[in-house]
C-alpha cells in the first residue's frame, strides 16, 4: 500500500506570498493530521480532520493558516500571506480512525520564506 | 492545555554506550504515552506505546515505564548503534481521541561508531 504522500517536497516563497501543500492519506485512513515541525517548538497540531469534517483547527495558526479536505484521499494546507517565521516543515499524517495513536507521516514538505 | 518536555538535544554518544531521554508530561487527563522516532529523510514512525500507568513499553531494544506519579514516561536503551541515530519523539494522545498527539521538541541522538 501506498504510504502518506505529501507535494511538494520543497517550496521557496517570498514573503507574502500564497502558497498550498498537498497530502494524499493512507487509502481507507479517516483521520488527517497536519503538524508544523521546527527545531525548536518540535511537531505542533495545525489541523485534525476526520472523516473530512474538521475537528481542531489549531488556534494559535488560525488566522493565515487553512487546512482543507476536498474529499476523502486528499488535504491541502493554504499558509495565506507566508511570513519568513513559517519556514520549517510540514507534516501530513493519518490513521484509520480508530483510537491507535499509530500515525502515518508522509515526509514532509519545507518551506521557506523569504 | 497538554504539553511534553523532553531532554533537549543533541544528544552525543558512542555505540555501545547506554541512553536516557527524559520526558515529563502536563496534563489534566489520564493519556496514552508514545515514543515516536524520526530517521533522515523521513516522517515520523511510532516506536511504541503505553496505555495505563506503571506499564513498560518496548521495541527495538528501546524502552520506557509509565510512571503517572512523577508524570515521566523516560525513554532508555543499554546499547546503542550507529543505526539507532534519530530524532525521538515524546508525545500524548488526547484521552477522547488519542489519535490527537502532542509531542515535545524532539530530542537529536547522534551515535559515532
Amino acid at each position: 500500500d501506498a504510504g502518506v504522500t505529501q507535494t511538494p517536497r520543497h517550496e521557496v516563497a517570498e514573503k507574502g506570498q500564497t502558497i498550498i501543500l498537498k497530502c494524499e492519506p493512507v487509502s481507507g485512513h479517516n483521520d488527517l493530521f497536519w503538524y508544523r515541525q521546527t527545531k525548536i517548538q518540535g511537531l505542533e497540531l495545525l489541523s485534525y480532520f476526520r472523516s473530512k469534517s474538521l475537528m481542531e483547527d489549531g488556534g494559535a495558526f488560525k488566522d493565515r493558516f487553512k487546512a482543507e479536505m476536498l474529499n476523502s484521499s486528499f488535504s491541502t494546507l493554504k499558509i495565506q500571506p507566508t511570513e519568513p517565521k513559517d519556514s520549517a516543515v510540514y507534516l501530513c499524517a493519518s490513521n484509520w480512525g480508530v483510537n491507535t495513536g499509530q500515525l502515518y507521516f508522509g515526509e514532509g514538505s519545507k518551506l521557506t520564506v523569504l | 492545555g497538554d504539553s511534553v518536555t523532553q531532554t533537549e538535544g543533541p544528544v552525543t554518544l558512542s555505540e555501545g554506550t547506554s541512553l536516557t531521554v527524559n520526558c515529563s508530561y502536563e496534563t489534566k487527563q489520564y493519556p496514552t504515552l508514545f515514543w515516536y522516532v524520526q530517521y533522515p529523510g523521513e516522517g515520523p514512525q511510532l516506536l511504541f506505546k503505553v496505555p495505563k500507568a506503571n506499564e513498560k513499553g518496548s521495541n527495538r531494544g528501546f524502552e520506557a515505564t509509565y510512571n503517572k506519579e512523577a508524570t515521566s514516561f523516560h525513554l532508555q536503551k543499554a546499547s546503542v548503534q550507529e543505526s539507532d541515530s534519530a530524532v525521538y519523539y515524546c508525545a500524548l494522545g488526547d484521552t477522547g481521541s488519542f489519535n490527537k498527539l502532542t509531542f515535545g521538541a524532539g530530542t537529536r541522538l547522534a551515535v559515532c561508531p
